[in-house]
Order: structure tokens, then C-alpha cells, then sequence
């Protein structure tokens, strides 16, 4: 099963760009995951838990509309990474931040968030 | 967006009980929902998808049911492993969304 691991800045002031990067493993990113999709979801308490977008392996995107005019998905297949870049960041985005994977559905099971990263906290404050 | 409304927000159970959590979607998800279960400091961890489906290595004592708004997801007999906050979500169009959490604590 694919494990993630990520990292990324954890403090920022309003303005700046978050960027946080997750690597997969557990086997060959353009071979045994070539089907899967990459997501990005964040939690905190005022809005719970909030799914911010996918990329899939070609680098096609879909993004939250509540989210899109500031958020950029990308695939790295040579490194078995995904990234997110999040612009003009305010205290509203102070959060818990999760990569996850959704692999191919079974039949008509529908997608999933299968693994999880570790979750990386990112504070907005000046 | 599909609104996902869970109940209760927090419930206070016992080491055997049989535990029901509840979820609503704001339209018709057809059977693409699934659970998540959460502890403190942790990533949320996936119990059930497709109302019903365990995903692997899941104890047979979580089951969901339910299908087009209403769902339900039973622990049989609560175990102390399983206290924690447990997630609805949709997967029926993007953007994917969650309920706000149902917390089972420890009576």
C-alpha cells in the first residue's frame, strides 16, 4: 500500500505562498501508481475538514471552487512527489494540512482517500 | 455543494455498547459515502466506502448502511481502541466534502 510522507513550511505571514510537497512510496510511482490520484485536504476548526483539490498522474487538476484562484497542484514523477502551492495565504488558512492518495475505484465504489501523510500544521500569522 | 450534517456531535458510550452514528447529505449521494475515523494528532484513518464496503485491515465490528441521503455507520461492540472522532464524506461530485465530526468519548 502506498505510505505518504510530506513537509513544508509551517509558518508564514499574510501574503506569502504555502508550498508543501508529499513523497510516495511503497512502490513505482509511474508503474504501480500510474492510476492514482493525488489530493490535498486541510482541517481546522472552524471549517472541519476541507478538501482543497486532486492532480492526477498526467498533472490534470481539480480544485475546490472555494479554493481555485489561489491554489496550484503538480505532479513530479521522477521524484514520487506531488506539491501544492496555496497564494496570497491569511490567518483563514491557518490549518492542518493532509496529503492523501486515491487509488482507481473498485467497480462503481467511487473514490476514496485511501493513505494519509502525516499532516504538516501551517500557522498565517504576522 | 452537498452539505454532509452528522448527529450526534458527541456521544459518551461504554467498553461493549453498540454505537449508531448518523449522516445526512443535503441531496442524493447515491451509495458514495464513506467513514473516517480520527484520533487526536493523527490523519484520519478510512473505515467504509461505498456506505458498506470495510477497507482492508478494518475490524468486522464497524458496518455502515444507508444509501441516497440518509447513511448510518454501527460499532457493534465499542472497543477502547475505537474511541476517537468518526468522518462522513461524499464522493458523489467534486468538491468532495465532509460532515463535521461526531467525537465518542469514553461514559
Amino acid at each position: 500500500q502506498v505510505q505518504l510522507q510530506q513537509w513544508g513550511a509551517g509558518l508564514l505571514k499574510p501574503s506569502e505562498t504555502l508550498s508543501l510537497t508529499c513523497g510516495v512510496y511503497g512502490g513505482s510511482f509511474s508503474e504501480s501508481f500510474s492510476e492514482y490520484h493525488w489530493t490535498w485536504i486541510r482541517q481546522s476548526p472552524e471549517k472541519g475538514l476541507e478538501w482543497i483539490g486532486e492532480v492526477n498522474h498526467s498533472g490534470s487538476t481539480n480544485y475546490n471552487p472555494s479554493l481555485k484562484s489561489r491554489v496550484t497542484m503538480s505532479v513530479d514523477t521522477s521524484k514520487s512527489q506531488f506539491s501544492l502551492n496555496l497564494t496570497s495565504v491569511t490567518a483563514a488558512d491557518t490549518a492542518l494540512y493532509f496529503c492523501a492518495s486515491i487509488p482507481p475505484p473498485r467497480g462503481y465504489s467511487g473514490y476514496r482517500f485511501e493513505s494519509w501523510g502525516q499532516g504538516t500544521l501551517v500557522t498565517v500569522s504576522s | 455543494d452537498v452539505q454532509m450534517t452528522q448527529s450526534p456531535s458527541s456521544l459518551s458510550a461504554s467498553v461493549g455498547d453498540r454505537v449508531t452514528i448518523t449522516c445526512r447529505a443535503s441531496q442524493y449521494i447515491s451509495s458514495y459515502l464513506l467513514w473516517y475515523q480520527q484520533k487526536p494528532g493523527k490523519a484520519p484513518k478510512l473505515l467504509i466506502y461505498a456506505v458498506s464496503t470495510l477497507q482492508s485491515g478494518v475490524p468486522s465490528r464497524f458496518s455502515g448502511s444507508g444509501s441516497g441521503t440518509d447513511f448510518t455507520l454501527t460499532i457493534s461492540s465499542l472497543q477502547p481502541e475505537d474511541f476517537a472522532t468518526y468522518y462522513c464524506q461524499h464522493s458523489y461530485n467534486t468538491p468532495w466534502t465532509f460532515g463535521q465530526g461526531t467525537k465518542v468519548e469514553i461514559k
